[in-house]
This record gives C-alpha cells, structure tokens and sequence, in this order.
C-alpha cells in the first residue's frame, strides 16, 4: 500500500540550532514530493518540491533547504532555525497523475523558543 | 499573483443542518480543483475533486459545486455531524503539473 512517513511528530528546538525532518514515501516509485508549512491557525505554504532525485525546486526564499537523497526520501533541513520557523511542516506526494491531487503525511510540529 | 482565497474564515452550523464553504479563485487557467479537510493536529485530507469541464460533483454526503464564469467553487456538507467540525481547504492546479495553490481555510464548527 501507499504511505508516506514523516518524523519526528514534533519537535522542540532553540533558536539557532539546527533542523532536519524528514519525510519516506512507500509504495510508489519516482513520485513528485512537496514540503509545505502551515502557520498557526493559517493556510499551507509551498516551501519545496523535487521531480526527482537531487531535483529541487525552491517557492520561497527562507533559511530553509530541501535534499533528496533518494527516489523515496525528502528531507527538510536548516542550518540556524528561526522563531518565525515555527509551525506545522507537511510532506506530500501527488498520488493521482495528471490531477495535482496531493496525499499528505500526519506532519511534524516544529516549535522554536 | 494568482490566488485561491475564501470568502468566510468561520462558519458555525448546528448538527443536521447542511453547511456550505465557499471559494473563489482567480487564475482562470486552472483547470482542477480540490476540497481538503485538516482535523487538528493531522494533515489534509482529501475530500472530493472536480474538473473544470464539469460543474457539480456529488460524493458521500457531499457536493462540490464549480461556477467558472464567476470563478467560485463550494463545497456542501449534508446533514453535517460533530465529526464535520476540522478546517476545510480548496486548492487548485493547472493540468497537474503546477503544484496545487491552497486557499486560506474556513473552520467549521458543528454545534451539538
């Protein structure tokens, strides 16, 4: 079956400490794999998204930074987290072709003090 | 730039009643919508789809309604249930190849 796997849930970080979450998509080969965040009580922002692997493609300019190290792997980093980094971090991966309709994992929640 | 955005932030219903979220989207190339319901705490879930060459689409006690002429989608709740109560999103793509464009979000609240 198809699922995708984020971790870790949730996560509390100083600010200026490093990041890294990652997100494992089974079931499906070469699959388009998105990152969005989502602040407290608003809508989703489109941070990342990789065609492939070593593919990715930017939306926002941030101290964020995205990997793909593998087809089924995507991995959300940063070097120096920021208060305004806090939030609700999605990975997600188009499971129907040709439609854009994104199947989302449970997320992990980022908390920076 | 082009955006989806709604029309109410929150809506409040009683339990039986039909709710309906409203839409409006403005990049008139796109050509499929989405409705997604985020419970609190989980990521979105697929609720139902629709093609821009169709304009109503019913599925298990929902309808997505699409009025292309004035650029406006809905998503109807019949009989809405305490289980209804999340935060309802539409999104929208062009031929699935852009990555989908989310809407703000509209919490409902179903009052026992």
């Amino acid at each position: 079956s198809q699922t995708i796997h984020q971790w870790p849930a949730t996560l509390v970080q100083p600010v200026g400490s490093p990041l890294s979450l990652e997100c494992t998509v089974e079931g499906t080969s070469n699959p388009n794999l998105y990152w969005y965040r989502q602040a407290a009580g608003r809508g989703l922002q489109l941070l990342f998204y990789s065609i492939g692997i070593d593919q990715i493609s930017s939306e926002v300019p941030q101290n964020l930074s995205a990997s793909r190290p593998q087809d089924r792997q995507f991995i959300l980093s940063s070097k120096k987290l920021l208060l305004s980094d806090s939030g609700f971090y999605l990975c997600a991966w188009i499971r129907k072709a040709n439609t854009g309709e994104l199947f989302f994992g449970e997320g992990s929640r980022l908390t920076v003090l | 730039g082009e955006s989806v955005g709604l029309h109410l932030p929150t809506l409040s219903v009683q339990e039986g009643d039909n709710s309906i979220i409203n839409c409006a989207y403005s990049n008139s190339a796109s050509d499929y919508f989405i409705w997604y319901k985020q419970e609190s705490g989980k990521g979105p879930q697929f609720i139902i789809d629709i093609r821009s060459n169709m304009d109503k689409r019913q599925g298990q006690r929902v309808t997505v309604l699409l009025n292309k002429t004035v650029k406006h989608l809905s998503l109807q709740i019949a009989a809405t249930q305490p289980g209804d109560s999340a935060v309802y999103f539409c999104a929208e793509s062009f031929s699935g190849n852009t990555p989908l464009v989310f809407g703000k979000g509209t919490r409902l609240s179903v009052i026992a």
